[in-house]
C-alpha cells in the first residue's frame, strides 16, 4: 500500500520569496509517478509538476521545481518568486502506474502574503 | 474537448434521500474515478473503474454504488444519504496503459450536504 505525508498544515511566504513544500511517500514499487496539485479557492484541482522515478533529474515547470529525493522517499516542492496566485491549498500525490490508485497526502494550506 | 464534467455543483441533501452525482469525460480515457474531500483529510478514493463494465472499490466505498455503461460516464450513486457524507466530491479520469505519466484530470466538484 502507498502512503503519502505531508506534515505541514500550513505556511506563509511573503511575496517574491522563495518557499518549499514537504512531502515523504511510501511505496514498495520500482516504477511509479508522484505529482504535486494546487487547488485553489475555486476547487478546481491542478497539476502543478509531475516526477516520473525512474528520472533522476528533478522536475521544472517555470517557478515550481522538485527535490526529488529517492532513497529518502522525498518529493518537496519548491515555489520561487511567490506570487499571491499561488495562494492555494497544495496535495502531493503517488501513483504506480496503469490502472493504479492515485493516493494523495492531506495537504497543506499556503498563504501568500502581499 | 470539455475535459470533465460534473453535475451539479452543489446539492443539499435531507437524509435518507438517494441521488446521483453524474460524471462524463471526452478525452476518451479508460479510467475513472470518484474521491471525496474532508477537511484535513486529503482526497479519498471511493470507488473507481478501469474501463466499462469495470469497477471495484476504493478506501471509502460505504454508502456508494457506482456503475461504467460506456467509456463517457461514471455515475456515482447515494443510496441513502447520511450526514457523514457531507462532503466535496471530485470525479477524476486518466489515460490507461503503458508508457505513464498517468496524470489524472478533475471535474470542478460537487459540494453536497446532508441534513
Amino acid at each position: 500500500a502507498q502512503t503519502v505525508t505531508q506534515s505541514q498544515p500550513e505556511m506563509s511566504v511573503q511575496e517574491a520569496e522563495t518557499v518549499t513544500l514537504s512531502c515523504t511517500y511510501d511505496t514498495s514499487e520500482n516504477n511509479y509517478y508522484l505529482f504535486w496539485y494546487k487547488q485553489p479557492p475555486s476547487r478546481q484541482m491542478i497539476l502543478v509538476i509531475r516526477q516520473e522515478a525512474y528520472k533522476q533529474q528533478n522536475a521544472t515547470e517555470n517557478r515550481f521545481s522538485v527535490n526529488f529525493q529517492k532513497a529518502a522517499k522525498s518529493f518537496s516542492l519548491k515555489i520561487s518568486d511567490s506570487q499571491l496566485g499561488d495562494t492555494a491549498m497544495y496535495f502531493c500525490a503517488s501513483h504506480t502506474g496503469a490502472n493504479s490508485k492515485l493516493t494523495f497526502g492531506k495537504g497543506i494550506t499556503l498563504s501568500v502574503r502581499p | 474537448n470539455a475535459g470533465v464534467t460534473q453535475t451539479p455543483k452543489f446539492q443539499v441533501l435531507k437524509t435518507g434521500q438517494s441521488m446521483t452525482l453524474q460524471c462524463a469525460q471526452d478525452m476518451n480515457h479508460e479510467y475513472m474515478s470518484w474521491y471525496r474531500q474532508d477537511p484535513g483529510m486529503g482526497l479519498r478514493l471511493i470507488h473507481y473503474s478501469v474501463g466499462a463494465g469495470i469497477t471495484d472499490q476504493g478506501e471509502v466505498p460505504n454508502g456508494y454504488n457506482v456503475s461504467r455503461s460506456t467509456t463517457e460516464d461514471f455515475p456515482l450513486r447515494l443510496l441513502s444519504a447520511a450526514p457523514s457524507q457531507t462532503s466535496v466530491y471530485f470525479c477524476a479520469s486518466s489515460y490507461s496503459g503503458t508508457g505513464g505519466p498517468y496524470e489524472q484530470y478533475f471535474g470542478p466538484g460537487t459540494r453536497l450536504t446532508v441534513t
